[in-house]
């Protein structure tokens, strides 16, 4: 079964830390990796990453996928109270078109 | 665009009864995805559409649940009869194909629903 796994469960940081959530998985091929950030509703898109090695970045945040390692990393640089959410990663294993979520990553930053 | 439009935001239902959610997907997306996201299993994989067709059901858990695409523009995913245990946040969410690869994955802000 593919299989998607985020750590750590949770994380509770001060505002200004700097962050890296892990996503690793046991799906050798896929199509995409996806970051989705969850506040109190609908999921909403971050990142997609195709390629190993190249970086994503939009302003503080950024990601990177290994694929020989088989596990993707969301960075957050000087964290803000408004980073606080459920960080969700999920894959699109190649043979399908379907989304497989992780269970997420639950951040708090403390002002 | 609207984005995926979901109906009703909360539902609240006495076991034994029929529940109806709906979903609007993005006009033009070929693909619709209804999620069931819970705090003890996160967002599980119902079922998905391609073209109005259902492609994989897997994730169903019973034949209590049933969903449909009739058009486009329009699914349902129907429970009957409900139980408690069905009580979550169902997300319906749509995406297309393009240059041959999956787009990211719109959802819609998700039904709430309780099962007494």
């Amino acid at each position: 079964e593919d299989k998607v796994v985020q750590s750590p469960l949770s994380l509770v940081v001060h505002e200004g830390d700097t962050v890296t959530l892990n996503c690793s998985y046991e799906v050798t091929n896929f199509r995409s990796l996806l970051w989705y950030k969850q506040e109190k509703k609908a999921p909403t898109f971050l990142f997609m990453l195709t390629s190993s090695g190249i970086e994503k970045k939009s302003g503080r945040l950024s990601s990177i996928l290994d694929k020989k390692e088989l596990f993707s990393i969301l960075n957050i640089t000087a964290t803000q109270t408004g980073d606080s959410a459920v960080y969700l990663c999920a894959l699109i294993p190649s043979g399908t078109y379907k989304y497989i979520f992780g269970t997420g990553t639950r951040l708090k930053v403390l002002a | 665009d609207a984005g995926v439009i979901q109906s009703p935001r909360h539902e609240v239902t006495e076991m034994g009864q029929e529940v109806t959610l709906r979903c609007k997907p993005i006009s033009g997306h070929d693909y619709l995805f209804w999620y069931r996201q819970t705090m003890m299993r996160g967002l599980e994989l119902l079922i998905y559409f391609n073209n109005n067709v259902p492609i994989d059901d897997s994730g169903m858990p019973e034949d209590r649940f049933s969903a449909k695409m009739p058009n486009a523009s329009f699914s349902t995913l129907k429970i009957q009869p409900s139980e408690p245990r069905d009580s979550a946040v169902y997300f319906c969410a749509s995406s297309s194909r393009q240059e041959g690869k999956n787009t990211e994955a719109f959802f819609g802000q998700g039904t709430r629903l309780t099962v007494v």
